[in-house]
């Protein structure tokens, strides 16, 4: 089976940056995404990571380690509307099937 | 609308009865998924169809649960003599193609089952 980790919550001030680290354990690893969740909408997808290194889309980066089973989003230059859950997923096999971690909640204040 | 259209929006039934959910996926998009997610947790995997037949149903928890997709567009999600548990928001996700291309699913904003 799969199993991912993230933390639970986060909590930054607006400006600063955020890092939400995710391992996991798989049987079989096609990539990594990013997916972000304000409460009571749909999950977004953010960014994907298929090989080492980092990947930057704006104010947003992911960085995928194969050989550590771990990756990151960083969230950089925090504005209010950051504040929602962030999922990390891993595909395991072809048909884009992903398995979500639990969540980490971002709270940005003032 | 360009998205993932889910109806009902909110579904409140009583234990025993039966409940369809409905999933209106991107257009053109071949792949359409269906997670379960729970308050505070991820999504988790029930069921993905390519076209009209599913090609992966290893999430669905029991045999109270099926879904359809007749014609490779809309999906249906069929819950049996629904259970307090079975209360959580249920998600639809589309893909435009079958094959591995990259992680990104569009998800549609859930309909949310509350089993009383």
């Amino acid at each position: 089976g799969q199993s991912l980790e993230q933390p639970s919550e986060v909590t930054a001030v607006e400006g600063a940056i955020v890092q939400i680290n995710c391992t996991y354990q798989t049987s079989g690893f096609y990539g990594l995404s990013w997916y972000q969740q304000h409460d009571g909408g749909a999950p977004t997808f953010l960014s994907y990571n298929a090989l080492d290194g980092l990947e930057e889309t704006g104010r947003f980066s992911s960085f995928l380690s194969r050989s550590d089973s771990y990756g990151y989003l960083l969230l950089q230059e925090l504005q209010m509307k950051d504040s929602a859950s962030y999922f990390c997923a891993v595909s395991v096999a072809a048909g884009n099937k992903l398995t979500f971690g639990g969540g980490t909640r971002v709270l940005v204040k003032p | 609308g360009a998205g993932v259209s889910q109806t009902p929006s909110n579904k409140v039934t009583e234990k025993g009865k039966y409940v369809e959910l409905r999933c209106d996926p991107i257009s053109g998009h071949t792949a359409l998924y269906w997670y379960r997610q729970s308050l505070g947790q991820g999504p988790e995997f029930l069921i993905y169809f390519q076209g009209t037949g599913a090609a992966d149903d290893s999430g669905l928890p029991n045999d109270r649960f099926f879904a359809v997709r007749p014609e490779g567009s809309v999906s249906t999600l069929k819950i049996q003599r629904t259970e307090r548990g079975d209360s959580a928001v249920y998600l639809c996700a589309s893909s435009p193609q079958t094959g591995f291309y990259g992680g990104e699913l569009f998800f549609g904003e859930g309909s949310r089952l509350t089993v009383l």
